[in-house]
């Protein structure tokens, strides 16, 4: 079982509230990720990480921000949220493979965050 | 960029029945990997294939990735109630580009 966390587990925020979401890993990986995911739908890539200092915008466009200031860090921020961000933020960290140099994603519980 | 679909997007199948969902990515694929979400889940990694025509089984879980590395698929024999879920597949083109996950397949059982 993958050791990855993510705070809150829920969250219900009125509009324009600044928000941050929190993920952490002990696995030591140094690629993370955040994926944004209707309940039933398609995950989406919004940020990824290749290790401290470095961040990535991924393929669907977000108003959110991230950092990486720690390996095992990789908080999400919102300055203002909005009722168009509703919807479960998934964390993923992953360790490139050495033998076949692929990476298996290993996810957290997810955010699921409603925007009133 | 680089395009992974996967159907069907839902399919309903009685306890028993067989199960086949199928992947196909717009480019060559440097290795393909299938992920099950649990209904309120999140993603959880099942397997990955990296060589051309391999096969890969786990119990009633049957992983197959094609010759030109562009498809696989995942059939499930004697479907249960446990695997109900939404199964997702996931390539890249190299070990070093983030994967890319297609829209997934949702499994319904019925008992």
């Amino acid at each position: 079982e993958a050791d990855i966390y993510q705070t809150p587990r829920y969250l219900v925020i009125g509009t324009g509230k600044k928000i941050t979401l929190e993920c952490s890993q002990t696995m030591g990986h140094d690629k993370m990720y955040w994926y944004q995911q209707d309940p039933g739908m398609e995950l989406h890539l919004i940020h990824y990480s290749y290790g401290v200092n470095s961040t990535e915008k991924g393929d669907l466009s977000s108003e959110s921000t991230v950092s990486r200031i720690r390996t095992e860090h990789f908080p999400l921020t919102l300055e203002s949220a909005r009722p168009s961000h509703t919807s479960q933020y998934l964390c993923a960290s992953s360790e490139l493979g050495v033998v076949s140099g692929t990476d298996t994603q290993y996810f957290g519980p997810g955010t699921r965050l409603t925007v009133l | 960029g680089q395009q992974v679909m996967q159907i069907p997007q839902y399919q309903h199948v009685q306890e028993g029945e067989d199960f086949t969902t199928y992947c196909n990515s717009s480019t060559t694929l440097s290795n393909i990997q299938w992920y099950k979400q649990r209904p309120g889940g999140h993603p959880v990694f099942l397997i990955q294939l990296v060589k051309s025509g391999e096969v890969k089984k786990q119990k009633r879980l049957t992983f197959q990735f094609g010759e030109a590395k562009k498809n696989s698929s995942l059939h499930i024999t004697a479907t249960q109630t446990t695997d109900v879920g939404t199964y997702f597949c996931a390539g890249s083109n190299s070990g070093y580009s983030t994967l890319t996950f297609g829209k997934g397949t949702m499994l319904l059982v019925s008992p």
